[in-house]
């Protein structure tokens, strides 16, 4: 089955320093890949997307390339803020069967300390 | 335009009552999902409506249960609520959702449920 892989959190970083957090994945077809955060008390925002190989997702900053041959889909961010602390997660859409449904990655919660 | 909503925002409940969430989503989408988040199993799929009938479902026992209506709006039903229901309950929607699609879906604030 699909399923999609994330590091382990927490990640704690200071300010302006440069952000990695992993992600790999397992899917039967060619699924799009998603990254959603969530703050405190709060919904899933879509952060940012990638539709097919190679294609790069950006938003706010971050940045995630869709990589077929690693199956990952790595997010960065150059300079963290406090601001950017939450909970990242990593998705992928089903490709197979008749409908809409995400799979998720565990979560990994960053804080960013001034 | 307005985003996805849910109501109500939390609820406590007992254990063998029924409960009853609503979901309102963008206006024109028409593929709703509802989604369970728990700290010890992290975000699980429990259905997808569109065009009112279930077109997908996740591995949640029967207790759970969801319509869409005409609208696009749409409602889950947790009956004989246990311990371990207790959760955050999100709602998406997106356009179409189709199998394969690269819609993105939009989430709503979730809804808390505790079952004491």
């Amino acid at each position: 089955g699909n399923s999609v892989t994330q590091m382990e959190g927490p990640v704690t970083l200071s300010e302006e320093a440069f952000l990695t957090i992993n992600c790999t994945y397992t899917a039967t077809g060619y699924p799009s890949l998603f990254w959603y955060v969530q703050y405190p008390g709060e919904g899933l925002q879509l952060l940012l997307k990638a539709t097919k190989a190679d294609d790069k997702g950006s938003n706010k900053g971050f940045e995630a390339t869709y990589r077929k041959e690693t199956t990952s889909f790595h997010l960065e961010k150059g300079s963290v803020q406090v601001s950017d602390s939450a909970v990242y997660f990593c998705a992928l859409s089903d490709p197979t069967g008749g409908g809409n449904k995400l799979t998720f990655g565990t979560g990994t919660q960053l804080k960013v300390e001034l | 335009k307005a985003g996805v909503t849910q109501t109500p925002r939390y609820l406590i409940k007992t254990r063998g009552q029924q409960v009853t969430l609503s979901c309102s989503p963008i206006s024109g989408h028409r593929s709703v999902s509802w989604y369970q988040q728990t700290p010890g199993q992290g975000l699980q799929f429990l259905f997808e409506y569109f065009s009112e009938t279930q077109r997908n479902k996740g591995n949640f026992p029967g207790r759970f249960s969801g319509r869409q209506f005409s609208n696009s709006r749409s409602e889950m039903n947790v009956s004989t609520l246990e311990l371990g229901d207790s959760a955050l309950y999100l709602c998406a929607s997106s356009l179409y959702g189709s199998a394969g699609s690269t819609d993105t879906q939009y989430f709503g604030p979730g809804t808390r449920l505790t079952v004491l």
